[in-house]
Protein backbone atom coordinates (compact mmCIF):
# COMPACT_ATOMS: atom_id res chain seq x y z
CA UNK A 1 0.00 0.00 0.00
CA UNK A 2 0.95 3.53 -0.11
CA UNK A 3 3.45 5.17 2.33
CA UNK A 4 5.71 8.06 3.20
CA UNK A 5 9.19 7.77 5.03
CA UNK A 6 10.52 10.87 6.68
CA UNK A 7 13.81 11.83 8.19
CA UNK A 8 13.29 11.39 11.88
CA UNK A 9 14.65 14.29 14.36
CA UNK A 10 14.41 16.13 16.37
CA UNK A 11 16.86 18.41 13.56
CA UNK A 12 18.26 21.17 15.63
CA UNK A 13 19.27 24.19 13.64
CA UNK A 14 21.12 27.49 14.28
CA UNK A 15 19.06 30.46 12.89
CA UNK A 16 19.77 31.45 9.46
CA UNK A 17 21.32 27.92 8.48
CA UNK A 18 20.12 25.85 5.72
CA UNK A 19 17.29 22.96 6.36
CA UNK A 20 16.63 19.64 4.11
CA UNK A 21 14.11 17.25 5.89
CA UNK A 22 14.16 13.97 3.13
CA UNK A 23 10.96 12.26 2.15
CA UNK A 24 10.56 9.57 0.29
CA UNK A 25 7.03 7.55 -0.41
CA UNK A 26 5.83 4.42 -2.13
CA UNK A 27 2.64 4.76 -4.00
CA UNK A 28 0.52 3.00 -6.57
CA UNK A 29 -0.81 5.94 -9.66
CA UNK A 30 0.07 9.25 -8.74
CA UNK A 31 -0.69 10.68 -5.55
CA UNK A 32 -0.10 14.29 -5.04
CA UNK A 33 2.31 15.12 -1.83
CA UNK A 34 2.02 17.84 0.76
CA UNK A 35 3.76 19.24 3.24
CA UNK A 36 1.89 19.85 6.30
CA UNK A 37 3.33 21.89 9.85
CA UNK A 38 2.06 21.74 13.20
CA UNK A 39 3.20 24.27 15.39
CA UNK A 40 3.03 23.43 19.39
CA UNK A 41 -0.42 23.04 20.61
CA UNK A 42 -1.94 23.59 17.11
CA UNK A 43 -3.61 22.08 14.47
CA UNK A 44 -1.82 20.86 11.15
CA UNK A 45 -1.08 24.26 8.73
CA UNK A 46 -0.28 23.22 4.71
CA UNK A 47 3.00 24.26 3.99
CA UNK A 48 2.95 23.26 0.41
CA UNK A 49 2.03 20.98 -1.92
CA UNK A 50 2.88 18.99 -5.69
CA UNK A 51 -0.03 17.27 -7.90
CA UNK A 52 2.28 16.03 -10.11
CA UNK A 53 6.09 14.85 -11.14
CA UNK A 54 8.65 17.91 -11.28
CA UNK A 55 5.91 20.37 -9.62
CA UNK A 56 7.57 22.92 -7.14
CA UNK A 57 5.62 23.77 -4.29
CA UNK A 58 6.82 26.64 -2.16
CA UNK A 59 5.77 29.01 0.54
CA UNK A 60 6.64 31.39 2.84
CA UNK A 61 10.80 30.11 1.78
CA UNK A 62 10.45 26.94 1.88
CA UNK A 63 10.40 24.40 -1.13
CA UNK A 64 9.95 20.75 -2.33
CA UNK A 65 10.26 19.20 -5.77
CA UNK A 66 8.00 16.35 -6.78
CA UNK A 67 10.17 13.89 -8.24
CA UNK A 68 8.73 10.77 -9.61
CA UNK A 69 12.14 9.28 -10.60
CA UNK A 70 13.41 8.99 -6.86
CA UNK A 71 9.73 9.07 -5.59
CA UNK A 72 10.77 11.81 -3.43
CA UNK A 73 9.75 15.08 -2.22
CA UNK A 74 12.44 16.82 0.15
CA UNK A 75 11.43 20.08 1.60
CA UNK A 76 14.36 22.35 2.21
CA UNK A 77 14.66 26.16 3.52
CA UNK A 78 17.62 28.43 3.20
CA UNK A 79 17.47 30.43 5.73
CA UNK A 80 15.81 29.26 8.59
CA UNK A 81 14.55 30.92 11.68
CA UNK A 82 13.24 30.60 15.07
CA UNK A 83 9.63 30.68 14.24
CA UNK A 84 10.12 27.93 12.43
CA UNK A 85 10.66 25.78 14.94
CA UNK A 86 7.43 23.06 14.57
CA UNK A 87 6.62 19.60 13.38
CA UNK A 88 6.92 19.39 9.97
CA UNK A 89 4.96 16.26 7.99
CA UNK A 90 5.03 14.78 4.82
CA UNK A 91 1.87 13.73 3.26
CA UNK A 92 0.49 11.79 0.17
CA UNK A 93 -2.99 11.22 -0.92
CA UNK A 94 -3.87 9.29 -3.98
CA UNK A 95 -4.94 10.05 -7.75
CA UNK A 96 -8.76 9.68 -7.89
CA UNK A 97 -11.17 9.80 -5.20
CA UNK A 98 -8.84 8.54 -2.76
CA UNK A 99 -8.15 11.80 -0.86
CA UNK A 100 -7.29 10.67 2.67
CA UNK A 101 -3.60 11.39 3.31
CA UNK A 102 -1.23 9.34 4.31
CA UNK A 103 0.98 10.92 6.95
CA UNK A 104 5.10 10.55 7.15
CA UNK A 105 5.99 10.31 11.10
CA UNK A 106 6.77 13.96 11.59
CA UNK A 107 10.57 15.30 12.32
CA UNK A 108 10.55 18.18 15.05
CA UNK A 109 12.51 20.92 14.21
CA UNK A 110 14.19 23.35 16.77
CA UNK A 111 15.79 26.40 16.01
CA UNK A 112 18.06 28.37 18.27
CA UNK A 113 19.30 31.64 17.91
CA UNK B 1 -7.95 30.13 11.42
CA UNK B 2 -8.20 27.35 8.73
CA UNK B 3 -12.56 27.83 8.63
CA UNK B 4 -12.73 24.38 10.52
CA UNK B 5 -14.30 24.20 13.48
CA UNK B 6 -13.75 21.95 15.88
CA UNK B 7 -15.66 21.40 19.67
CA UNK B 8 -14.86 20.52 22.31
CA UNK B 9 -11.90 21.55 22.76
CA UNK B 10 -10.22 18.85 25.44
CA UNK B 11 -12.23 15.84 26.84
CA UNK B 12 -11.49 13.85 29.66
CA UNK B 13 -13.61 10.83 30.16
CA UNK B 14 -13.38 6.75 31.82
CA UNK B 15 -13.22 4.19 30.16
CA UNK B 16 -16.12 2.28 29.39
CA UNK B 17 -18.02 5.96 28.72
CA UNK B 18 -19.21 6.89 24.98
CA UNK B 19 -18.38 10.50 23.52
CA UNK B 20 -18.88 12.65 20.69
CA UNK B 21 -16.70 15.08 18.93
CA UNK B 22 -18.44 17.89 16.17
CA UNK B 23 -16.53 19.03 13.14
CA UNK B 24 -18.16 21.50 11.32
CA UNK B 25 -16.09 22.23 8.05
CA UNK B 26 -15.43 25.57 6.05
CA UNK B 27 -18.03 26.94 4.36
CA UNK B 28 -18.54 25.35 0.66
CA UNK B 29 -16.49 22.14 1.80
CA UNK B 30 -18.33 19.00 1.01
CA UNK B 31 -15.64 16.49 2.38
CA UNK B 32 -15.11 16.43 5.83
CA UNK B 33 -11.85 13.51 7.12
CA UNK B 34 -11.61 12.25 10.23
CA UNK B 35 -7.50 11.54 11.53
CA UNK B 36 -6.32 10.20 14.92
CA UNK B 37 -2.76 11.46 16.29
CA UNK B 38 -1.11 9.77 19.04
CA UNK B 39 2.39 9.16 20.02
CA UNK B 40 3.07 5.70 19.35
CA UNK B 41 0.58 5.39 15.96
CA UNK B 42 1.31 8.80 14.85
CA UNK B 43 -1.67 10.60 12.03
CA UNK B 44 -3.70 8.26 11.35
CA UNK B 45 -7.21 8.52 8.99
CA UNK B 46 -10.24 6.83 10.22
CA UNK B 47 -12.83 8.13 7.80
CA UNK B 48 -14.23 10.45 4.73
CA UNK B 49 -17.37 11.70 4.61
CA UNK B 50 -18.89 13.26 1.13
CA UNK B 51 -22.06 15.35 1.08
CA UNK B 52 -23.45 13.05 3.44
CA UNK B 53 -22.17 9.56 2.61
CA UNK B 54 -19.40 7.85 3.66
CA UNK B 55 -16.49 7.17 0.97
CA UNK B 56 -13.75 5.40 2.78
CA UNK B 57 -12.56 3.93 5.89
CA UNK B 58 -8.93 3.36 7.38
CA UNK B 59 -7.65 2.49 10.74
CA UNK B 60 -11.33 3.05 12.04
CA UNK B 61 -12.41 0.82 15.03
CA UNK B 62 -15.35 -0.91 15.08
CA UNK B 63 -16.43 0.69 18.29
CA UNK B 64 -15.99 4.50 16.39
CA UNK B 65 -18.67 5.47 14.09
CA UNK B 66 -18.96 8.76 12.38
CA UNK B 67 -21.72 10.69 10.14
CA UNK B 68 -22.34 14.25 8.25
CA UNK B 69 -25.44 15.57 8.15
CA UNK B 70 -27.17 17.54 5.74
CA UNK B 71 -25.49 20.98 6.81
CA UNK B 72 -22.38 19.08 6.22
CA UNK B 73 -21.61 18.94 9.60
CA UNK B 74 -19.96 15.93 11.08
CA UNK B 75 -19.75 14.26 14.19
CA UNK B 76 -17.02 11.50 15.61
CA UNK B 77 -18.63 8.76 18.05
CA UNK B 78 -16.40 6.89 20.10
CA UNK B 79 -17.36 4.71 22.45
CA UNK B 80 -16.20 1.64 24.67
CA UNK B 81 -13.56 4.23 25.67
CA UNK B 82 -10.19 2.39 26.59
CA UNK B 83 -6.83 4.04 27.58
CA UNK B 84 -5.79 3.44 24.23
CA UNK B 85 -7.97 6.06 23.04
CA UNK B 86 -6.34 8.84 24.73
CA UNK B 87 -5.16 10.83 21.39
CA UNK B 88 -5.75 14.06 19.41
CA UNK B 89 -8.50 13.93 17.34
CA UNK B 90 -8.19 15.90 14.16
CA UNK B 91 -11.43 16.80 11.34
CA UNK B 92 -10.46 18.19 8.24
CA UNK B 93 -12.53 19.45 5.42
CA UNK B 94 -12.09 19.97 1.64
CA UNK B 95 -14.10 20.99 -1.43
CA UNK B 96 -14.46 17.66 -2.78
CA UNK B 97 -13.11 14.48 -2.07
CA UNK B 98 -10.07 14.01 -4.37
CA UNK B 99 -6.64 13.63 -3.98
CA UNK B 100 -5.60 17.12 -4.57
CA UNK B 101 -7.88 18.88 -3.11
CA UNK B 102 -5.59 20.70 -0.32
CA UNK B 103 -7.46 19.80 3.34
CA UNK B 104 -8.06 22.30 5.65
CA UNK B 105 -7.61 20.58 9.46
CA UNK B 106 -9.50 22.06 12.27
CA UNK B 107 -7.61 22.42 15.93
CA UNK B 108 -8.30 19.26 17.40
CA UNK B 109 -9.98 17.65 20.24
CA UNK B 110 -7.82 16.02 22.59
CA UNK B 111 -8.98 13.21 24.45
CA UNK B 112 -7.99 11.70 27.23
CA UNK B 113 -8.88 8.34 29.07
CA UNK B 114 -8.78 7.64 32.40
Amino acid sequence: GNSVTQMEGPVTLSEEAFLTINCTYTATGYPSLFWYVQYPGEGLQLLLKATKADDKGSNKGFEATYRKETTSFHLEKGSVQVSDSAVYFCALSGGGSQGNLIFGKGTKLSVKP
Amino acid sequence: DSGVTQTPKHLITATGQRVTLRCSPRSGDLSVYWYQQSLDQGLQFLIHYYNGEERAKGNILERFSAQQFPDLHSELNLSSLELGDSALYFCASSARGQGLNTQYFGPGTRLTVL
